[in-house]
């Protein structure tokens, strides 16, 4: 069965710092892979995906994440956190032709001035 | 345009009482998902209509919970009798192209608490 590992729940980091978030995810083949971020109050907005092509993929606010297929990872950078960064991010594959998204457990992203 | 909607933000109801949440999708879309988060767990897929069909309703918990779409347009989740394991967070998501793994648009979720 598919999964997704997120393995750090909370991880904090001063504001200009570099950022990485790790997601492992457990497929057969390539999956779908997504980043999703929910601020406080809002909705999971997308911050990037990845379906083929260049695994270095550019997102929104800086984010950036690369697929690795011999880790079967796909982890989230940013090379400077700003403090709106603060917020829950969210990992999730798909099967390519299934509608079905698996995420992880979220990370929590604290920002200290 | 509009995103997802989601309505109410915040339900409490007390065990045994019957909750309905709704959601409007973005519109045009044909593709409305429903998940849940438990706390502290991650989301969870419950249900995927394609236009007003169940094309997928395996995430169902158990016989308690009913979603429909009436029309194709928006969809409601009705948990009746809520139990205390219930409360979580029900998210809305919604997609254009049936026949299609495209992304999906969440909105800002129903927090149930059933108390």
């Amino acid at each position: 069965a598919q999964s997704v590992t997120q393995p750090d729940i909370h991880i904090t980091v001063s504001e200009g710092a570099s950022l990485e978030l790790r997601c492992n995810y457990s497929y057969g083949a390539t999956p779908y892979l997504f980043w999703y971020v929910q601020s406080p109050g809002q909705g999971l907005q997308l911050l990037l995906k990845y379906f083929s092509g260049d695994t270095l993929v550019q997102g929104i606010k800086g984010f950036e994440a690369e697929f690795k297929r011999s880790q079967s990872s796909f982890n989230l950078r940013k090379p400077s956190v700003h403090w709106s960064d603060a917020a829950e991010y969210f990992c999730a594959v798909a099967s390519p032709g299934t509608y079905k998204y698996i995420f992880g457990t979220g990370t929590r992203l604290k920002v200290l001035a | 345009e509009a995103g997802v909607t989601q309505f109410p933000s915040h339900s409490v109801i007390e065990k045994g009482q019957t909750v309905t949440l709704r959601c409007d999708p973005i519109s045009g879309h044909d593709n409305l998902y429903w998940y849940r988060r438990v706390m502290g767990k991650e989301i969870k897929f419950l249900l995927h209509f394609v236009k007003e069909s169940k094309q997928d309703e395996s995430g169902m918990p158990n016989n308690r919970f009913l979603a429909e779409r009436t029309g194709g347009t928006y969809s409601t989740l009705k948990v009746q009798p809520a139990e205390l394991e219930d409360s979580g967070v029900y998210f809305c998501a919604s997609s254009p192209i049936a026949g299609s793994t495209d992304t999906q648009y969440f909105g800002p979720g129903t927090r149930l608490t059933v108390l």
